[in-house]
């Protein structure tokens, strides 16, 4: 039972374009959502996140999206750069205060 | 910011032997930490919750027996697979909650099992 989603196992984009990643989501109780970075060989780092009582959320060049009605988030990046690219992971918390994550999503940026 | 550092990084052992994973907190004391197990293209799947001083915590389907997690300080918790067999092969990863409840992630170790 996968309630966290991400659909899109890989993206590409071009340097200066934006880069849009989308995660989709089952449980309505999940009260905060959150992005991860992850470059090989590291583990996920903190990148924004987003309260389920707001919509949007920006941070610099990163902005997330939240859709309560259709469960869904994205992240956008823009402008894109080189050094973006790596998976990005989303999560959502749930009502016990656990993280679940979606499978991630690899973005390339090329230059 | 905040440091989560495991080791070993890497490692290959032979079915039926026992490997331990150290996950170490280097500037700031977790008294929860998270044990996550990561199959190739898929989502991390938390394993189970660390609590210094007390018996972790397991999710649903993993067995306790297996995959021991003891927590004896502030800074430390490993994670020891017991008679690893080839399937135990993953990607583990740990995460140490920080003061702000903010999650700070090791670098993961990935186990191969011959």
């Amino acid at each position: 039972d996968q309630q966290v989603k991400q659909n899109s196992p890989s993206l590409s984009v071009q340097e200066g374009r934006i880069s849009i990643l989308n995660c989709d989501y089952t449980n309505s109780m999940f009260d905060y959502f959150l992005w991860y970075k992850k470059y090989p060989a590291e583990g996920p780092t903190f990148l924004i996140s987003i309260s389920s009582i707001k919509d949007k959320n920006e941070d610099g060049r990163f902005t997330v999206f939240l859709n309560k009605s259709a469960k869904h988030l994205s992240l956008h990046i823009v402008p894109s750069q080189p050094g973006d690219s790596a998976v990005y992971f989303c999560a959502a918390r749930n009502q016990g205060g656990k993280l679940i994550f979606g499978q991630g999503t690899e973005l390339s940026v090329k230059p | 910011g905040a440091v989560v550092s495991q080791h070993p990084s890497w490692v290959i052992c032979k079915s039926g032997t026992s490997v331990k994973i150290e996950c170490r907190s280097l500037d700031f004391q977790a008294t929860t930490m998270f044990w996550y197990r990561q199959f190739p293209k898929q989502s991390l799947m938390l394993m189970a919750t660390s609590n210094e001083g007390s018996k972790a915590t397991y999710e649903q389907g993993v067995e306790k027996d297996k995959f021991l997690i003891n927590h004896a300080s502030l800074t430390l918790s490993t994670l020891t697979v017991t008679s690893a067999h080839p399937e135990d092969s993953s990607f583990y990863i740990c995460s140490a909650k920080g003061t702000t409840g903010e999650l700070f992630f090791g670098e993961g170790s990935r186990l191969t099992v011959l």
